[in-house]
Parts: structure tokens; C-alpha cells; sequence
């Protein structure tokens, strides 16, 4: 069964580019998450979609967004690009039924974005 | 705020040691605490807890909870060089679909 897979492995952008990120979750899994990882700050929580619907957000400016179309798939969107934003982005996904949700998730290899 | 603290942030150990990390937390409605490893990329998962006092075995990995004083262990009896890594604890809670995260232990076992 093969595994969560994000795409592409790394990117460079400049300050106020906007950039897509993308992940393909686990064959039967609804649940993806997409969490941003620095040195800083750790791992943060930006979204959560189930069944193309966001469920949950984290604490993030709105230049963050997200969707998650029909096969589960997901893409992350990230506008007029910062600094700051240099992250390794790193998406799982999980099972995600709602009831007796007891299942954990299981991460890709991440998206590495350098902003210069 | 709700938070998740692990100690040590590092620690260095030569092989066939026995390392205790510890993760405590402080949430609303807690419903589950994970170790995960991380090396290079990707998080793996190691173990999920939900219930006190079960603990939860993988070879030379181990895991407990404590709901009552919030915190767990994760234990690594005669580590390897391959046990380097960063491992990380995180919470979900229930009616939330997040984790939080600790800032995760950075364990480097020398030869």
C-alpha cells in the first residue's frame, strides 16, 4: 500500500509569489491534515479536510487555504509568500471517520519551501 | 492555552543504553496521546495511548500513559545508532481534529 505522497520535494520562491502544494493521501483514507514545521515553532496544525470539507483550522493567516477534491487528494495554498513561510510542509492523513475516530495518522515525506 | 511539553529538548547516549523520555500535557478534553519518530522526513508512527496504565509495546520501544497526572513515557532499552531521531508527542482531543504537538526530544545515540 503505498504511503502519503507530497508533491513537489522542495521549492524556491520569492517574497509575495503564491505557491500550491500537494498531497495524496493513503488508498481509503478521507482524513488529511497539513501541519507547517519550523526549528521555531515545531509542528503547527493548518487544516483539516474530510470529504472536501475543512473540519478543523489552526491558527494561520488566511493567505493559508487549502481544498480537498473528490479522491481525497489535497492541495495547500500559500499567497503573497513571507519569509517566514520557509517551512518544511508536511501533510497525513488518517482514516477520519467520525465516530470511534481512533485511528492515527500517517505522514508524507513533506514539501521543503525555501522564500528568498 | 492548551500545551504539550516534552523533556529532555535533547539528549545524547552511547548504544545499549536505556533512555526515558516524557511527555506531559495540559488540554480540555483529551482523547489520545502518539509518539511519532522522526528522522529525516516523514513522521512515523510508533504508538497511540488513550487509556492509563496500558502499556503499549513495540521491540525495544515502550510506551504509558498517566491520565490522572497527565503525562507520558516512551522508553528505548539498549538503543542503536538507529534510534537517532527526533521523537515527537502530540494530543488530539475529542470534537477537535488536530494534534498539538510537543517540540519533540532530539535523541542521538553514539557508537
Amino acid at each position: 500500500k503505498a504511503g502519503v505522497t507530497q508533491t513537489p520535494r522542495y521549492l524556491i520562491k520569492t517574497r509575495g509569489q503564491q505557491v500550491t502544494l500537494s498531497c495524496s493521501p493513503i488508498s481509503g483514507h478521507r482524513s488529511v491534515s497539513w501541519y507547517q514545521q519550523t526549528p521555531g515553532q515545531g509542528l503547527q496544525f493548518l487544516f483539516e479536510y474530510f470529504s472536501e470539507t475543512q473540519r478543523n483550522k489552526g491558527n494561520f493567516p488566511g493567505r493559508f487555504s487549502g481544498r480537498q477534491f473528490s479522491n481525497s487528494r489535497s492541495e495547500m495554498n500559500v499567497s503573497t509568500l513571507e519569509l517566514g513561510d520557509s517551512a518544511l510542509y508536511l501533510c497525513a492523513s488518517s482514516l477520519g471517520v467520525l465516530t470511534g475516530n481512533n485511528q492515527p495518522q500517517h505522514f508524507g515525506d513533506g514539501t521543503r519551501l525555501s522564500i528568498l | 492555552e492548551d500545551k504539550v511539553v516534552q523533556s529532555p529538548l535533547s539528549l545524547v547516549v552511547h548504544e545499549g543504553d536505556t533512555v526515558t523520555l516524557n511527555c506531559s500535557y495540559e488540554v480540555t478534553n483529551f482523547r489520545s496521546l502518539l509518539w511519532y519518530k522522526q528522522e529525516k522526513k516523514a513522521p512515523t508512527f510508533l504508538f497511540m495511548l488513550t487509556s492509563s496504565g496500558i502499556e503499549k509495546k513495540s521491540g525495544r520501544l515502550s510506551s504509558i500513559l498517566d491520565k490522572k497526572e497527565l503525562f507520558s513515557i516512551l522508553n528505548i532499552t539498549a538503543t542503536q545508532t538507529g534510534d537517532s531521531a527526533v521523537y515527537l508527542c502530540a494530543v488530539e482531543e475529542y470534537n477537535n481534529n488536530d494534534m498539538r504537538f510537543g517540540a519533540g526530544t532530539r535523541l542521538t545515540v553514539k557508537p
